[in-house]
């Protein structure tokens, strides 16, 4: 069964200080792999798809990288502005639904 | 830039009620889908359009649950008899083909009394 583990459920970071979020998955001939952000009582706002390991995709702050079995986001001297919820899924096999993560609540300090 | 959109915003109503929800896709995106997402977890898969013609359902879209796209373009979500384990945020979302990305609406926050 196709199934998307994020971790960790939440993480606290001051401005400026750099990390990353994981996303694992397992799925049946994978056909992308997505970020998302969303912000509370909002939708969730696409912001990558990657398609095969080793490839990369950057966005202001933001670096996602694939490999064969997870993704990583890497955020580069957030700012509290990047505080939201970050969402993976992953689309796989001759389905075309979206199996979702249950995220990583970020949090900057200013 | 006209995103996907969804009315209403939010929706209280009392257990046994019937609502709909509806959903506008992005103008040119002919895939629709629908998801459902509950505090603290990810959106969950119920069903998805192209076009008109529903092509997946989610063993999650109970009998009381049914979903039309009459025109191919923009779609309801009508639940039956409402039951508090339907209190969720219901998401919609589209794409212009497959292969594409997914953008999604703001959503219908739905509570159950």
């Amino acid at each position: 069964e196709d199934q998307v583990t994020q971790s960790p459920e939440a993480l606290r970071l001051q401005e400026g200080e750099s990390s990353s979020l994981n996303c694992s998955y397992t799925v049946s001939g994978l056909r992308g792999l997505f970020w998302y952000r969303q912000d509370p009582g909002k939708g969730p706002e696409f912001l990558f798809t990657l398609y095969s390991a080793g490839e990369e995709k950057e966005k202001e702050r933001l670096k996602a990288t694939l490999t064969k079995k997870e993704s990583f986001l890497h955020i580069t001297a957030p700012k509290p502005e990047d505080s939201a919820t970050y969402l993976c899924a992953v689309r796989g096999g001759a389905t075309n639904k979206l199996i979702f993560g249950t995220g990583t609540l970020l949090a900057v300090q200013p | 830039d006209t995103g996907v959109s969804q009315d209403p915003r939010h929706k209280i109503t009392k257990r046994g009620q019937n609502v709909t929800f509806r959903c506008d896709p992005i103008s040119e995106h002919n895939r629709l889908y629908w998801y459902r997402q509950t505090l603290g977890q990810g959106p969950e898969f119920l069903t998805y359009f192209q076009n008109e013609a529903q092509l997946e359902k989610s063993r999650l879209l109970s009998d009381r649950f049914s979903a039309e796209r009459p025109k191919g373009s923009f779609s309801t979500l009508e639940i039956q008899r409402t039951e508090q384990g339907d209190s969720a945020m219901y998401l919609c979302a589209s794409s212009l083909d497959q292969s594409h990305e997914q953008y999604f609406g703001p959503g219908t926050r739905l509570t159950v009394t």
